[in-house]
């Protein structure tokens, strides 16, 4: 069964600086995607950005960029100018196109509550 | 953008009473529903899966019977909590996927507490 783990169960940053979040994952199939969500306060869940396993390019979204290392089951998010507004539990998700009756089922990881000083 | 509708957003109900809560996507048809239970600062359990016109596939010790799923139409689902004890309260979240597209639309999740 595939497993994603966020070792960091809280992490901190100052307002404009950069922080990265981290998220290992273990799986046997080679076609996945990869996500991470934002749940902010209002407990909304957002997509924040997504990358495709067979794309070697790091997707990047405005400030968030990920660092995808396919061999080291490693998808880190970096949150670069943090806002306040960033200030959210961010889960990585993982989704594979195998079949089956759980065909595009999401598997999450603990989450990592961030919290972004003034 | 696509969006999924769920009400009610909050409920109380009392212990051994049903509870039913809706997920209508509003703009596109849902062919898979995800449904979900969060506990305060915890993760996303996925507890049921279901595509319009079948019966819905239940993660392993989630009871069937007591968290029943209906997903009649490509553009509702629903989740009824039976006989709902004070446990069962939590956070509940759907989640829809629309057929040939990678990406998931969450409702606004549903607080539920039994009293």
């Amino acid at each position: 069964a595939q497993t994603v783990t966020q070792s960091q169960p809280e992490m901190s940053v100052q307002e404009a600086e950069t922080v990265t979040l981290s998220c290992t994952y273990d799986t046997s199939e080679s076609d996945y995607y990869l996500f991470w969500y934002k749940q902010p306060p209002s407990r909304q869940m957002i997509l924040v950005i997504r990358q495709e396993a067979y794309k070697q390019q790091n997707a990047t979204e405005n400030r968030f960029s990920v660092n995808f290392q396919k061999a080291a089951k490693s998808f880190s998010l970096k949150i670069s100018d943090s806002q306040l507004g960033d200030a959210a539990m961010y889960f990585c998700a993982y989704r594979d196109n195998a079949g089956g009756t759980s065909y595009g089922k999401l598997t999450f990881g603990q989450g990592t509550i961030l919290t972004v000083h003034p | 953008g696509a969006v999924v509708s769920q009400h009610p957003s909050w409920v109380i109900c009392k212990s051994g009473t049903s509870v039913k809560i809706e997920c209508r996507s509003l703009d596109f048809q849902a062919t898979t529903m995800f449904w979900y239970r969060q506990f305060p600062k915890q993760s996303l359990m996925l507890m049921a899966t279901s595509n319009e016109g079948s019966k819905a596939t239940y993660e392993q010790g989630v009871e069937k019977d007591k968290f029943l799923i209906n997903h009649a139409s490509l553009t509702l689902s629903t989740l009824t909590v039976t006989s709902a004890h004070p446990e069962d309260s939590s956070f509940y979240i759907c989640s829809a996927r629309r057929r040939a597209y990678y990406g998931y639309t969450f409702g606004s999740g549903t607080r539920l507490t039994v009293v």
